[in-house]
Parts: C-alpha cells; structure tokens; sequence
C-alpha cells in the first residue's frame, strides 16, 4: 500500500532560522504532490503543489519543495521562518494510476512547527 | 467564493447514540471526500464521490458508517451507532476533479463519551 512518510514530529525553531521538513513517500508511478499547512485554529489550507514540469515548486509565505524522484521525497523548504509559520504541515501524494488510490491523497502524519520569537 | 461549510463545528454524544454531518462543498466542485483525521495523524479518506457516485468506499466501516450525496451537492455522513473510538475529527473537501488540490472545510470535532 502507498504511504507518506514525513520524518519530523516537532520541529522547534527561532525566528529567522532555515526550515527543512522532510516527506518520502512509496509510490513508483506518477505522482502529484501537495503540502498542506493547518495553522491553530484553522483548517487544512494548500501551501503548494507538484504536477508536472520544474521540480522546484514556490508557494505562498516564501515556502517552496522540491521534489527528487530518484529519492521519492517532496521536502519543504523556507529560508528564514517567522513566529506567524508555526502550524502543522502535511505532506500528501495523489498516485494518477494504478494500486487503487489514484485520486485519493495520502497524508503524512504532519509535522508540528514551533517557531520561538 | 465561499469555502468548503461543515456542521456541525463540535459534536459530543454518548456511545450507541448516532451521529450526522453536513458537508456543502464549493460551488461547481463534482468531486467530495470525507475524511476521518485522529489526534497526531493526517486525514485518512473514507469516502469520495464523484458528483453523487461514491466511487471509493474501501475505507469506510459499512457495518455503522453511511454517506449520501443527493444530487451531487451536499452530502450527509452518519454514524450509528458511535462508538468511543468514533472520537476524532471528520473532514469533508472538495475539488473541481479528482487529482486536482482539494480545499478542506474547518471539520466536525466528535467526541463520543
């Protein structure tokens, strides 16, 4: 069965530090790749996305992932976080065929982010 | 353009009793899920409909849980009867096809006593 694997439980950070968050997932076809970031309170919002095409995606609040497909991983990058980034952040891949799920995304357990002002 | 509405936000029930949620998904969105997410997990699916066919139920508990989505619209999630480990957090979203990002709604917090 596909899985997502994100590395880190709870990151704890101070401002202006470089965030690098983990996701590995088990899937050998084509995949589409999303993170997902819940801030307190809040509900899932998409923070980008993977399709097709340069494997260094940007999304919003100056986050951007790269994905390797010789390594399965999608990780999550951000120079300098800030205290408002503190949330939880969720990898998920969507297989486009075969093993049953294609349409479906599979979710990382998350990462929780605590970001020190 | 309004997002993804649940209700209801909080729901708190004794075991064996049932339970409903409400799901209205964005406007022109034909594809809905119901997801379930436990504490320190991420969203597993349940159910997803592709407007009022639900074409992958693997993963919802038949025995006591039901979903319905009349004419492809909003959709209803029932469980009956709940049971403790039912406590979590079920989320619906919705996308304009499958593949494409889903856009969650803000969930429904059950606790089952």
């Amino acid at each position: 069965a596909q899985s997502v694997s994100q590395h880190n439980h709870h990151v704890i950070l101070s401002e202006a530090a470089s965030l690098e968050l983990g996701c590995n997932y088990s899937y050998g076809g084509t995949v589409n790749l999303f993170w997902y970031v819940q801030y307190p309170g809040q509900h899932l919002q998409l923070l980008l996305k993977y399709f097709s095409g340069d494997p260094l995606v940007k999304g919003i609040k100056g986050f951007e992932a790269e994905f390797i497909k010789s390594k399965f991983s999608f990780n999550l990058r951000k120079p300098s976080v800030q205290w408002s980034d503190t949330a939880e952040y969720f990898c998920a891949v969507n297989p486009l065929r075969g093993g049953g799920s294609q349409g479906n995304l599979i979710f990382g357990k998350g990462t929780k982010l605590s970001v020190k002002p | 353009e309004a997002g993804v509405v649940q209700s209801p936000r909080y729901k708190i029930i004794e075991k064996k009793q049932p339970v409903a949620f409400w799901c209205n998904p964005i406007s022109g969105h034909n594809t809905l899920y119901w997801y379930l997410q436990n504490l320190g997990q991420g969203p597993e699916l349940l159910i997803r409909y592709e407007n009022e066919e639900a074409v992958d139920d693997s993963q919802l508990p038949k025995d006591r849980f039901s979903a319905e989505r009349l004419k492809g619209v909003d959709s209803t999630l029932k469980i009956q009867p709940a049971e403790l480990g039912d406590s979590a957090v079920y989320l619906c979203a919705s996308s304009s096809r499958s593949y494409n990002e889903q856009f969650f709604g803000p969930g429904t917090r059950l606790t089952v006593l």
